[in-house]
């Protein structure tokens, strides 16, 4: 299957920084990435679907401002969460459609996991 | 957008049962997938199946679109396959309320 790679796996800041994610379709081009956020023994809550060359489509409730999404190329996509606090903590996966197999099938990459102290 | 629910949402098994996971959601679909979370929360991919049945060694699933409703059958379960699954559904894939599984030996 096709593989969708992301980093940092693990990533500890202090609150106030910055943090960017990349995510990455290693072996095919994708013009539409998702981004998921998990919360400990909760389910994935999809946050925004990134569009390659256009601004992302944010879901209700997840403020765009906060979280920066930028699909620069057709390979990559990358995940700014601005200014981060202790709420922002928690397990950030994105994925990817178009690497093969059935035409909507989607691959996902193996998640960032964000701890803000 | 579109409810997606799993049932049950907990389920403990002996090694070697069968089970059946259920996920119903609420609008009509085209995309749907199962899959399986490991304990390091990485999504292995089990199954696309927007419709019909599929069988891929101990685990099948089926589809019936019409009635909004997959099925996903695990036999002879192995501890191996404990963990958490979960059904995604329509282009955006919003994902299910999830099954914990947990086989013991």
């Amino acid at each position: 299957g096709a593989v969708v790679s992301q980093h940092p796996s693990r990533v500890i800041c202090k609150s106030g920084t910055s943090v960017k994610i990349e995510c990455r379709s290693l072996d095919f081009q994708a013009t539409t990435m998702f981004w998921y956020r998990q919360f400990p023994k909760q389910s994935l809550m999809l946050m925004a679907t990134s569009n390659e060359g256009s601004k992302a489509t944010y879901e209700q409730g997840v403020e765009k401002d906060k979280f920066l999404i930028n699909h620069a190329s057709l390979t990559l996509s990358t995940l700014t969460v601005t200014s981060a606090h202790p709420e922002d903590s928690s397990f950030y996966i994105c994925s990817a459609r178009g690497g093969g197999g059935s035409p909507g099938e989607l691959f996902f990459g193996e998640g960032s996991r964000l701890t803000v102290l | 957008g579109i409810q997606v629910e799993q049932s049950p949402p907990d389920l403990i098994l002996q090694e070697g049962a069968n089970s059946t996971l259920r996920c119903n959601f609420s609008d009509s679909v085209n995309n749907l997938q199962w899959f399986h979370q490991n304990p390091w929360g990485q999504l292995i991919n089990l199954f696309y199946i927007p419709s019909g049945t599929k069988q891929n060694g101990r685990l099948s699933a089926t589809t019936v679109a019409t009635e909004r409703y997959s099925l996903l059958y695990i036999s002879s379960s192995q501890t191996t396959d404990s963990g958490v699954y979960f059904c995604a559904v329509a282009v955006q894939f919003y994902f299910g309320t999830g099954t914990s599984l947990t086989v013991i030996p």
